[in-house]
Formats: structure tokens, sequence, C-alpha cells
């Protein structure tokens, strides 16, 4: 187990380009989530992946956000054409459901991103 | 809509007070609640989480937090506050669904 991994930690970019994060969860969890975090807030959940498949969106993934997870291993999140108001911390998570439900999510370092 | 506000958005205590850092959540379902701690410039944490069972939940550090279904709280309190201890505290909560809902934050400030 070595953790949920994210890819940059950092990136810096102007507004108007495009940008795509990694996240590698841990291994063995088929649950993989995203969430975004503004200075002094909690995080805002973004979309989640059971295995390959995109079962939920949150209202604040416009379209110029697109998420993946292809093979139902690692994730990337796109952001296209990106505005100032995307800068931001972006958290990924992984988790291994229960029956029980309330499985806990491990998070990654994040990613944070400033648009200039 | 499930949710949880965190009273509070700054502590300060002295080193070896007592820390409580409160949250309450809505709803009429008792729900999944968890606490997770945030150092600057890191992901979360897990501290606790309290699904069924026990309602006094024990974590890592030294934390605890009791699931008060009467009050709709889930307070996180420990007996003495390190130095270390100085961080984001965030209340999150599952009700169905899968993703976590989380409180805005208190920040710890632990005074020497």
């Amino acid at each position: 187990d070595t953790g949920v991994s994210q890819d940059p930690r950092h990136k810096i970019t102007k507004r108007g380009q495009n940008v795509t994060f990694r996240c590698d969860p841990i291994s063995e969890h088929n649950r993989l989530y995203w969430y975004r975090q503004t200075l002094g807030q909690g995080p805002e959940f973004l979309t989640y992946f059971q295995n390959e498949a995109q079962l939920e969106k949150s209202r604040l993934l416009s379209d110029r956000f697109s998420a993946e997870r292809p093979k139902g291993s690692f994730s990337t999140l796109e952001i296209q054409r990106t505005e100032q108001g995307d800068s931001a911390m972006y958290l990924c998570a992984s988790s291994l459901p229960g029956l029980a439900g309330g499985e806990t999510q491990y998070f990654g370092p994040g990613t944070r991103l400033l648009v200039l | 809509a499930q949710s949880v506000t965190q009273l509070g958005s700054h502590v300060s205590v002295s080193e070896g007070a007592l820390v409580l850092l409160r949250c309450n959540y809505s709803s009429s379902v008792p729900p999944y609640l968890f606490w997770y701690v945030q150092y600057p410039n890191q992901g979360l944490q897990l501290l606790l989480k309290y699904t069924t069972g026990a309602t006094l939940v024990k974590g890592i550090n030294g934390f605890e937090a009791e699931f008060k279904k009467s009050e709709t709280s889930f307070h996180l309190t420990k007996p003495s506050a390190h130095m270390s201890d100085a961080a984001e505290y965030f209340c999150a909560v599952i009700r169905g669904g899968e993703k976590l809902t989380f409180g805005t934050g208190t920040r710890l400030t632990i005074i020497p």
C-alpha cells in the first residue's frame, strides 16, 4: 500500500490553457473520487468512478472539465480553457467499498493549480 | 440536503489543554460521520469515523469523538493538546450515496 499519488503537485498556467492532472489510487481500490478545495473552504465533490464507470458528476463540473478512468486504475482530470476561478487544490481519493457502507476514502496530497 | 456545520473557524488552545472542535450534522437519518485532518499543503488524513455501533469513537493521535443523535453532534476532543496538533480539521458526512460532504473546517492553533 503506497497510498494515493497525484501528479503534478503544483501547476501554474495562463488563462485559456488546458491542464491535465493524474491520480493513481491505492492498487486494490475500485472507487476513485475527485474533489476541489478552494482557500479557506472544505473540499467539494466533483465526480467519482467505480472501476472505469463514471457514476456521478457534480454540477460544479462544468463542460470544461472532463475526467476519465480508462482501465479502472489511474484517473485523469482535464480542465480546458482554464479560468482564474479554477485556481484551487484538486484532491483525489480512493476507497474499497464494503457491505456496510461508510468506507474510508484515502486522499492523495493534491494538485495545487494557479491560473494567472 | 445533507450538510455539516463546524462551529468556530479558528480555535486556539494552550499546549496541554483540552481540545474541543464542534460539528453538527443535519439529517433525519443517522449518517456516516468522519473527522479528517489537513496539514499545510497536504491532503486529508482520516482521524476517525462513526458508522454504526459504539457512539464513542477513538481515533489516531489521541483524538476521539462522540456521536450524539439527540443533539445531532459529532464533536472531536483530545484531552491534552500537543504542538503537532496544529492543523485544519474537517468534519464530513456521507448519507446514502458515496460522496463526502465536508464542513468549512476549523483551524486549530496551539499556544506554547
